[in-house]
């Protein structure tokens, strides 16, 4: 089946650094990946829509200067959280958009933990 | 705008036994409903889903019926097993068939 994985699956960074987390689907190419943030005991959130060769699409309230993305081919997506702060701990999630039908079906990877101290 | 709304959990049932998970949706037209499960350490993956109304999605043994009237997504299945337990996601996507939009997952327990 259709894998999607991300690196690192933690990481715990100082105020102030940049995390760049990393999104790679498999065994399948992917125009479109998307990154999501889950709160404990929350849904997961929808943060941006990426494509391939062209500019995210971000959703409404989230800083595109804080959070880049860059999707510079089809099996590799990336999130940078930029001058982290401890507000931006949260578990990121990514997912790849099958180019195969059903097309609108998404893989999922298995996440990054973010710690900002 | 679209949203979710499914029950909180914990859930916490004896294996064999019947299960519960309700969901209900807000949208305007014709979104497309699934169920994701997470279990623990990995990844969300689909369930199922149903693109249209009266459309029952089923795999192992979990089903789901896409209830227009009630703008329900119920998850149902007969007998739960101890590899159930794991977090349930109820989900919407619009007509574009590509943001999905979450409820808040109920964490499902099976005892033996």
């Amino acid at each position: 089946g259709a894998v999607v994985s991300q690196h690192p699956s933690r990481v715990i960074c100082k105020s102030g650094t940049s995390v760049k987390i990393e999104c790679r689907s498999l065994d399948f190419q992917a125009t479109t990946m998307f990154w999501y943030r889950q709160f404990p005991k929350k849904s997961l959130m929808l943060m941006a829509t990426s494509n391939e060769g062209s500019k995210a699409t971000y959703e409404q309230g989230v800083e595109k200067d804080k959070f880049l993305i860059n999707h510079a081919s089809l099996t590799l997506s990336t999130l940078t959280v930029t001058s982290a702060h401890p507000e931006d701990s949260s578990f990121y999630i990514c997912s790849a958009l099958g180019l195969a039908e059903p097309s609108n079906e998404q893989f999922f990877g298995p996440g990054t933990r973010l710690t900002v101290l | 705008g679209d949203s979710v709304t499914q029950m909180e959990g914990p859930v916490t049932l004896s294996e064999e036994a019947f299960l519960t998970i309700n969901c209900t949706y807000t949208a305007t037209g014709y979104p497309s409903l699934f169920w994701y499960v997470q279990y623990p350490g990995e990844g969300l993956q689909l369930l199922l889903k149903a693109t249209k109304a009266d459309d029952k999605g089923s795999n192992k043994g979990f089903e789901a019926t896409y209830r227009k009237e009630t703008t329900s997504f119920h998850l149902e299945k007969g007998s739960v097993q101890v590899s159930d337990s794991a977090v349930y996601f109820c989900a919407l996507s619009d007509q574009s068939g590509y943001a999905l939009n979450f409820g808040k997952g109920t964490s499902l327990l099976v005892t033996p």
